[in-house]
């Protein structure tokens, strides 16, 4: 099964700040990648993914990540934090082989916090 | 607009009750997905269902139950051997293969009286 660590619970950043949020998955075997977003009470939202091609990838509300297969990590940044960025977001990957193909396996989550 | 419709939002259970989640999506999408949120431990995977009739446990499948009769809908019950049910429940679903996001729905909060 798949691991999925993300450093540090929560992190704080000023607005207008860099944003670095911090993902490193197990496996060997490059999976797909995915970035969400969660904001109180509510459901999750894709900021963006990686499956194949490029390894830099763009999301939406100027999010990006990307993908470095030789450190097994896939780190979401943005280059200036506004305050509506305040949320929490989770890194997730997909199985490596057969029938995990089909399941995510999520990180615990950081929480953002972005001051004025 | 499709999209994944959870009800209710907002659930409480009494002890030795089965209560049930409703979840139904409109994307016709094949695969469908239950998770359990909890502070601080991220999301966990409890049962998901590939094609209708057809389901897997996840990795936290006790004292919950599910099934897929129709393709748009995957109902979780919550049965009362399962002992701290306080959670967020999400449901998701996702078309065609594994380089496909997930889509969610809006959470239903579980709590016990």
């Amino acid at each position: 099964a798949q691991s999925v660590t993300q450093l540090g619970s929560h992190v704080s950043v000023s607005e207008g700040a860099l944003v670095l949020l911090r993902c490193n998955y197990s496996s060997s075997v490059p999976p797909y990648l995915f970035w969400y977003v969660q904001y109180p009470n509510q459901g999750l939202q894709l900021l963006l993914k990686y499956t194949t091609g490029a390894t830099l990838v763009k999301g939406i509300n100027g999010f990006e990540a990307e993908f470095k297969k030789s450190e097994t990590s896939f780190h979401l940044t943005k280059p200036s934090a506004h305050m509506s960025d305040a949320a929490e977001y989770f890194c997730a990957v997909t199985g490596d082989r057969g029938s995990t193909l089909g399941r995510l396996y999520f990180g615990r989550g950081t929480q953002l916090t972005v001051w004025p | 607009d499709g999209g994944i419709t959870q009800s209710p939002k907002y659930l409480f259970r009494k002890e030795g009750q089965n209560v049930t989640l409703s979840c139904e999506q409109n994307l016709n999408h094949d695969a469908m997905y239950w998770y359990r949120q909890d502070p601080g431990q991220g999301l966990r995977l409890i049962y998901y269902s590939q094609i209708v009739n057809d389901f897997q446990k996840g990795d936290i499948a006790e004292g919950y139950s599910v099934s897929r009769e129709k393709k748009e809908s995957f109902p979780l019950t919550v049965t009362s051997a399962q002992k701290n049910p306080t959670a967020f429940y999400l449901c998701a679903s996702r078309r065609g293969q594994g380089n496909q996001p997930q889509h969610f729905g809006d959470g239903t909060r579980l709590s016990i009286l």
